[in-house]
């Protein structure tokens, strides 16, 4: 069965830095998405990303977050200076239509300390 | 603001008997919603899913209600086993023509009792 495949399963950084997490999204998706989820809490939208540029975003993904599809296969979510409180599990997902189907990845945990 | 929630924020039940769980939302302008299942330390994983047109939808063990008068969504798992031990969202998505993000609740955490 098909997979969105992120990498790495874990990363920690110090505050300040800047992080690239990664996605490989379903090949026959046109859509693609960033969710994260703080620990214990529900899972937030940040970002999706339709014909290489952003559709919609929420409050959370300021300007220090930014997504990109760099080539044909991946979907990166950069984060400029990471702060303490942007430590989270970060998924990627897919979905072949905007309006249902979604598929999710097995998350980047990310620390920052 | 408008928001998916859950009843219950934990249900546990014993191996063999039917669950249920349960999810109010309140934006009626939602036209399609999902279940997942999310185990420690990974993703969620889609369950089910049915679209506003549809009061009922039914899948391998599992049977998803949607009661459009009263905004309530639930989760009828038959014969739980000890691998559906997980947390269970449900996420909603708005109808709108650029709309595609989801709305995700709080969870359920379903233990199953040997």
């Amino acid at each position: 069965e098909p997979e969105v495949t992120q990498t790495p399963s874990h990363q920690v950084t110090q505050m300040g830095q800047e992080v690239i997490l990664r996605c490989v999204p379903i090949s026959n998706h046109l859509y693609f998405y960033w969710y994260r989820q703080i620990l214990g809490q529900k899972v937030e939208f940040l970002v999706s990303f339709y014909n290489n540029e952003i559709s919609e975003k929420s409050e959370i993904f300021d300007d220090q977050f930014s997504v990109e599809r760099p080539d044909g296969s991946n979907f990166t979510l950069k984060i400029r200076s990471t702060k303490l409180e942007d430590s989270a599990m970060y998924f990627c997902a897919s979905s072949v239509r905007g309006n249902y189907g979604y598929t999710f990845g097995s998350g980047t945990r990310l620390t920052v300390v | 603001g408008e928001s998916v929630g859950l009843h219950l924020p934990t249900l546990s039940v014993q191996e063999g008997d039917n669950s249920i769980i349960n999810c109010a939302y309140s934006n009626s302008a939602s036209d399609y919603f999902i279940w997942y299942k999310q185990e420690s330390g990974k993703g969620p994983q889609f369950i089910i899913d049915i679209r506003s047109n549809m009061d009922k939808r039914q899948g391998q063990r599992v049977t998803v209600l949607l009661n459009k008068t009263v905004k309530h969504l639930s989760l009828q798992i038959a014969a739980t086993q000890p691998g559906d031990s997980a947390v269970y969202f449900c996420a909603e998505k708005i109808s709108s023509g650029s709309a595609r993000q989801l709305t995700f609740g709080s969870g359920t955490q379903l233990t199953v009792l040997p």
